[in-house]
């Protein structure tokens, strides 16, 4: 079955921009219809969704980080990423990345185990 | 955005009793967009619940979900000691996709 695995830097200087990438194994990321999401939680708080690329490249943002993020596919290597400019101590959480079918019905039903990433200089 | 709204905060109960875990939304959301997620400490959220009362694979037969437009219900028929966690709903109904702020349900 399908599994997800997120990597990158656990720490990044504020300013900076955070880079991780999810690895999908057990299936190939441009078969069937899915969307592709980075979800985030800092410590001892709640879910906030960040953004999702679908199959076919197209992407969508959340407003409240829109002018920041990126999120792109890399097809040859099974994988998908989150690019966040000019952070803060407040990006500071756990990423996850998770898939979900492309008409949204179905829920997030794969998640990596995710990621810690700390903001501090 | 829609707004998700979860009560109670924290929910103490008893192994065997039933929980029962509340999620509203500031507007309307279809049925078919509306899911529940199990968190532990320190894992990931699992996919318990989605289209609102359909459960996931190899979720157990005592979780169960109803509720339609603003309203909506997660229920666990008899708590089991790997129960206790916290609680997401989330709608994919419109962007930006949200979730619940979360209950806890704790051992009393």
């Amino acid at each position: 079955q399908v599994q997800l695995q997120e990597s990158g830097p656990g720490l990044v200087k504020p300013s900076q921009t955070l880079s991780l990438t999810c690895t999908v194994s057990g299936g190939s990321i441009s078969s069937g219809s899915y969307y592709w999401s980075w979800i985030r939680q800092p410590a001892g708080k709640g879910l906030e969704w960040i953004g999702r690329i679908y199959t076919s490249g197209s992407t969508n943002y959340n407003p409240s980080l829109k002018s920041r993020v990126t999120i792109s596919v890399d097809t040859s290597k099974n994988q998908f990423s989150l690019k966040l400019s000019s952070v803060t101590a407040a990006d500071t959480a756990v990423y996850y990345c998770a898939r979900s079918r492309g008409d949204s019905v179905g829920g997030m039903d794969v998640w990596g185990q995710g990621t810690t990433v700390t903001v501090s200089s | 955005e829609i707004v998700m709204t979860q009560s109670p905060a924290t929910l103490s109960l008893s192994p065997g009793e039933r929980a029962t875990l509340s999620c509203r939304a500031s507007q309307s959301v279809s049925s078919s967009y509306l899911s529940w997620y199990q968190q532990k400490p320190g894992q990931a959220p699992r996919l318990l619940i989605y289209g609102a009362s359909t459960r996931a694979t190899g979720i157990p037969a005592r979780f169960s979900g109803s509720g339609s437009g603003t309203d909506f219900t997660l229920t666990i028929s008899s708590l089991q000691p790997e129960d206790f966690a916290v609680y997401y709903c989330q709608q994919d109904y419109n962007l930006p996709w949200t979730f619940g702020q979360g209950t806890k349900v704790e051992i009393k």
